[in-house]
């Protein structure tokens, strides 16, 4: 089936510092990335929408400046989030649609200190 | 704000019973469904999805959609330790990809 394939798996960093996280679609193009973050015991939340070649659409209360997301191809879309903080500690997974359903990436766990 | 209702559970059934997971959806538009499972740490993996009034089967699973009371079901027949996860409905709403529900945690006891 599908898959998209998401890196790192899991990230501890320091408060203030910068983390990348990647997804790639291994064996279809994503036109459109969702960007999910989920905490302890709680759903899944959209983020935000990345689109190949445009700029990301944001849910409510996301800051654009903090999660920065781009989307330079059809398999690859990236979330940053910067300057990060402890607050930011949750598991964060992004999505595509593959024609028969949204597959998921295996997730990133990040932990800020 | 469109809402997919969970009962959270622990829903506890022995091995070899069928487990019966519920969600209920506000969108009156919504025209598919999606359960999925997910396992502690992990990403959430696609089930089942149906899109038409009824009961639909694939293996151990059947996802049974009603529409008029915006009502999904799932059941799991012959129960197994290895289905023990939380169990998320799923429903495509507006322009949002989907809306999850907080999810079932199901205990299959061997």
């Amino acid at each position: 089936g599908a898959v998209v394939s998401q890196h790192p798996s899991w990230v501890i960093c320091k408060s203030g510092t910068s983390v990348k996280i990647e997804c790639r679609s291994l064996d279809f193009q994503a036109t459109t990335m969702f960007w999910y973050r989920q905490f302890p015991k709680q759903s899944l939340m959209l983020m935000a929408t990345s689109n190949e070649g445009s700029k990301a659409t944001y849910e409510q209360g996301v800051e654009k400046d903090k999660f920065l997301i781009n989307h330079a191809s059809l398999t690859l879309s990236t979330l940053t989030v910067t300057s990060a903080h402890p607050e930011d500690s949750s598991f964060y997974i992004c999505s595509a649609w593959e024609g028969r359903g949204y597959t998921f990436g295996s997730g990133t766990r990040l932990t800020v200190v | 704000q469109k809402e997919v209702e969970q009962n959270s559970g622990p829903l506890s059934v022995p091995e070899g019973a069928i487990a019966s997971l519920n969600c209920t959806y506000s969108d009156r538009g919504s025209q598919s469904f999606f359960w999925y499972r997910q396992y502690s740490g992990k990403s959430p993996e696609l089930i089942m999805f149906i899109y038409s009034n009824g009961d639909k089967e694939d293996g151990r699973f059947t996802a049974q959609l009603n529409k008029a009371s915006q009502y999904v079901s799932l059941l799991i027949r012959d129960s197994q330790p290895s289905d023990s996860a939380t169990y998320l409905c799923a429903v495509p709403s507006g322009n949002t990809p989907l809306v999850f529900g907080k999810g079932t945690r199901l205990s299959v006891i061997a």
